[in-house]
C-alpha cells in the first residue's frame, strides 16, 4: 500500500522568508515517482515536478528547490524568498510502478496549505 | 490554449436527482480521471479512463457513474445513490508517454440544496 504523509496542516510566513513544505511517503516499489503539485485558490492543480526513485539529485528551479532523501524516505518542498503569489495548497503524491493495464495509481497527501503574508 | 475544461464551476443537487459534471479536453490525451476532494484531505481517486469505451473504478466509485464514448470527454454523473455529494471535484487527463503526470481541470464545486 501507498501512503503519503503531510503533516503540515497549513503554515504562515511573512513575505521574503524561506518556507520548507514536508513529505514523507511509505511504499514497497523499488521503482516509484514522487510529486508535488500547486493548488491556487483558482482551484485546478498545477504540476510542478516529478522525480523518480533511482534519482535522488536536488532539483532547483527559480525559488523552487526539491530535497529528494531515501534514507528517510522524504521529498521535501522548499520555497525561497517567499512571496505573496505562493499562498496556495501544495501537494506530494506518489505514484507506483505501472500495473499490467498500463496505469499507476497516484496517492495525493492531505495537502499544506501555504499562506504568504504581505 | 490547450487544456482541460471543466462545467458548471458551481453545482447544486437537489435531494433524489441525479447531476452531470461535464470534463473535455483538447490535449490529445488517452487517460482521463474522475476525483473528489474534502476539505483537509486529498484527492481521492472516483473513476478513470484509459481509452475510449473502457473505464475502470477508483477508491470511491459508488454513488457515480462515467462514460468515455468520446476521447475529448469524460463526463461524470453523481447519483442519487451518493449520499454525501458535496464536494469539489477534479478531472484530470495524462500524457501519454507519461503516465502519471496529470494535468486538471479547474474543477466544480458540488453542493446539496
Amino acid at each position: 500500500a501507498q501512503k503519503v504523509t503531510q503533516a503540515q496542516t497549513e503554515i504562515s510566513v511573512v513575505e521574503k522568508e524561506d518556507v520548507t513544505l514536508d513529505c514523507v511517503y511509505e511504499t514497497r516499489d523499488t521503482t516509484y515517482y514522487l510529486f508535488w503539485y500547486k493548488q491556487p485558490p483558482s482551484g485546478e492543480l498545477v504540476f510542478l515536478i516529478r522525480r523518480n526513485s533511482f534519482d535522488e539529485q536536488n532539483e532547483i528551479s527559480g525559488r523552487y528547490s526539491w530535497n529528494f532523501q531515501k534514507s528517510t524516505s522524504s521529498f521535501n518542498f522548499t520555497i525561497t524568498a517567499s512571496q505573496v503569489v505562493d499562498s496556495a495548497v501544495y501537494f506530494c503524491a506518489l505514484s507506483g510502478s505501472l500495473n499490467s493495464g498500463g496505469y499507476q495509481k497516484v496517492t495525493f497527501g492531505t495537502g499544506t496549505k501555504l499562506q504568504v503574508i504581505p | 490554449d490547450g487544456g482541460i475544461t471543466q462545467s458548471p464551476k458551481y453545482l447544486f443537487r437537489k435531494e433524489g436527482q441525479n447531476v452531470t459534471l461535464s470534463c473535455e479536453q483538447n490535449l490529445n490525451h488517452d487517460a482521463m480521471y474522475w476525483y473528489r476532494q474534502d476539505p483537509g484531505q486529498g484527492l481521492r481517486l472516483i473513476y478513470y479512463s484509459q481509452i475510449v469505451n473502457d473505464f475502470q473504478k477508483g477508491d470511491i466509485a459508488e454513488g457515480y457513474s462515467v462514460s468515455r464514448e468520446k476521447k475529448e470527454s469524460f463526463p461524470l454523473t453523481v447519483t442519487s445513490a451518493q449520499k454525501n455529494p458535496t464536494a469539489f471535484y477534479l478531472c484530470a487527463s495524462t500524457l501519454n508517454g507519461a503516465k502519471n503526470i496529470q494535468y486538471f481541470g479547474a474543477g466544480t464545486r458540488l453542493s446539496v440544496l
